[in-house]
């Protein structure tokens, strides 16, 4: 069964480094999200992506934050300067567009990757 | 803006026993209503959806859910617990007709299943 893949699974660094997540969605797909966990509380919406820009972004979404999909495969999310308060487990997701009669609106997860941040 | 509460941050069951995971939206038009499990150490994985027609969703593992209009609610049962559906469950919404397709997750409701 076709899945989302994450790099890396876990990820440790310093306070005021950049950070990259890559990820994988689901080949057919055209949409792309992050979301994010902070340990014990909810998973939230960070931003979504189509056509090769952003469709949807949250309030957590900030200048901080940017994404990209380099090339026909990667989607990924840049945390620039991070904080210790961005020390979360960010899921990539993916889904298909309306029309797709299999997908709907359903949104494919992927594992995640845990980052902390000291 | 949506919103989505799940009732009981913890339940505990005993195997064999019936589950009952609840859960409540905040939206004017019905949106679109979806269950995730969490397994521990692990992703976020889809159990059911309801988008239109039937109101009550067959998922895997023997969960099933009932879009209930009038209550706003579409929670989450399972007639036998087993060992292995020990895990964390959110219900998720996203909007229906607007265009916007994020989720908008609830807090989550931690499973346990007592031997």
């Amino acid at each position: 069964e076709p899945e989302v893949t994450q790099t890396p699974s876990h990820q440790v660094t310093q306070m005021g480094q950049e950070v990259i997540l890559r990820c994988v969605p689901i080949s057919n797909h055209l949409y792309f999200y992050w979301y994010r966990q902070i340990l014990g509380q909810k998973v939230e919406f960070l931003v979504s992506f189509y056509n090769n820009e952003i469709s949807e972004k949250s309030e957590i979404f900030d200048d901080q934050f940017s994404v990209e999909r380099p090339d026909g495969s990667n989607f990924t999310l840049k945390i620039r300067s991070t904080k210790l308060e961005d020390s979360a487990m960010y899921f990539c997701a993916s889904s298909s567009v309306p029309s797709d009669r299999a997908g709907g609106n359903t949104i494919y997860f992927g594992e995640g990757s845990w980052l902390t941040v000291v | 803006a949506q919103s989505v509460t799940q009732l009981g941050s913890h339940v505990s069951v005993s195997e064999g026993a019936l589950v009952l995971l609840r859960c409540n939206y905040s939206s004017s038009v019905p949106p679109y209503l979806f269950w995730y499990v969490q397994y521990p150490n692990q992703g976020l994985q889809l159990l059911l959806k309801y988008t239109t027609g039937a109101t009550l969703v067959k998922g895997i593992n023997g969960f099933e859910a009932e879009f209930k209009k009038s209550e706003t609610s579409f929670h989450l049962t399972k007639p036998s617990a087993h060992m292995s559906d020990a895990a964390e469950y959110f219900c998720a919404v996203s909007d229906r007709g607007t265009g916007r397709r994020a989720l908008t997750f609830g807090s989550g409701t931690r499973l346990q299943v007592q031997p």
